[in-house]
C-alpha cells in the first residue's frame, strides 16, 4: 500500500510569489491533514480537510489556504511569500476518525528567499 | 490547555546503552491519544506508537517500550540497545476529543537522539 505523497520535495521561491503544494494520501483515506515544521516554532497544525470539506483550521493567516478533490487528494496554497513561511511542510492522511493514526508524508521543503 | 512537553532537547548515547525519552502531556480531556513518532532527515514522520487514555497497558515491540502513566501524565518511550540507525528526532503528540480536533495533533518539541557506533 503507497505512502502519503507530496511533491514537489524541494521548492525555492521569492518573496511575494505564491507556491501550491500537492499531497496524495493513502488510499482509502479521506482526511488530509496540513503541518508547518520550523526550527523555532516546532509542529503547528494548519488544517484538515475531510470529503472536499475543511472540518479544522490552526492559527495561521489567511494566506494559507488549502482544498481537497474528489479523489481525497489535497493542496495547500501560500500566497504573498514571507521569509518567515520558510519551513518543511508536511501532509498527513487518515481514515478521519478522531483517533484514527495519523500517516505522514515526507514533506515538501519551502525555501523563501 | 492541551500541551506536550519533551523536556530532553538533545540526548546522545553509545551503541547497544538503553536509552528512555520523556513525554509529558497536559488535558482536560478525559478521552484523548497519545501517540510517538520518529523524524529521520529524510523529514518524514514515522509512526511508532498510539494509546488512548483508556489504555494504560504498556507495550513492548521488539527493542521498543511505552510507559503510559495517567496518574502523572507522562508517555515515555525507551529503547533498549540502541542502535546507529536510531539516531532521528522523536515527537510526541496528543489528539484530544471534540469535533474541532480531528486531524489535529498537538506536538512536543521534540527529542534528538544520537547513537554514536
Amino acid at each position: 500500500k503507497a505512502g502519503v505523497t507530496q511533491t514537489p520535495r524541494y521548492l525555492i521561491k521569492t518573496r511575494g510569489q505564491q507556491v501550491t503544494l500537492s499531497c496524495s494520501p493513502i488510499s482509502g483515506h479521506r482526511s488530509v491533514s496540513w503541518y508547518q515544521q520550523t526550527p523555532g516554532q516546532g509542529l503547528q497544525f494548519l488544517f484538515e480537510y475531510f470529503s472536499e470539506t475543511q472540518r479544522n483550521k490552526g492559527n495561521f493567516p489567511g494566506r494559507f489556504s488549502g482544498r481537497q478533490f474528489s479523489n481525497s487528494r489535497s493542496e495547500m496554497n501560500v500566497s504573498t511569500l514571507e521569509l518567515g513561511d520558510s519551513a518543511l511542510y508536511l501532509c498527513a492522511s487518515s481514515e478521519g476518525v478522531l483517533g484514527n493514526t495519523i500517516y505522514f508524508g515526507e514533506g515538501s521543503w519551502l525555501t523563501v528567499v | 490547555a492541551q500541551k506536550v512537553t519533551q523536556a530532553q532537547t538533545e540526548i546522545s548515547v553509545v551503541e547497544k546503552e538503553d536509552v528512555t525519552l520523556d513525554c509529558v502531556y497536559e488535558t482536560r480531556d478525559t478521552t484523548y491519544y497519545l501517540f510517538w513518532y520518529k523524524q529521520p532527515p529524510s523529514g518524514e514522520l514515522v509512526f511508532l506508537i498510539r494509546r488512548n487514555s483508556f489504555d494504560e497497558q504498556n507495550e513492548i515491540s521488539g527493542r521498543y517500550s511505552w510507559n503510559f502513566q495517567k496518574s502523572t501524565s507522562s508517555f515515555n518511550f525507551t529503547i533498549t540497545a540502541s542502535q546507529v540507525v536510531d539516531s532521528a528526532v522523536y515527537f510526541c503528540a496528543l489528539s484530544e476529543n471534540g469535533s474541532s480536533n480531528t486531524g489535529k495533533l498537538i506536538f512536543g518539541q521534540g527529542t534528538t537522539l544520537q547513537v554514536k557506533p
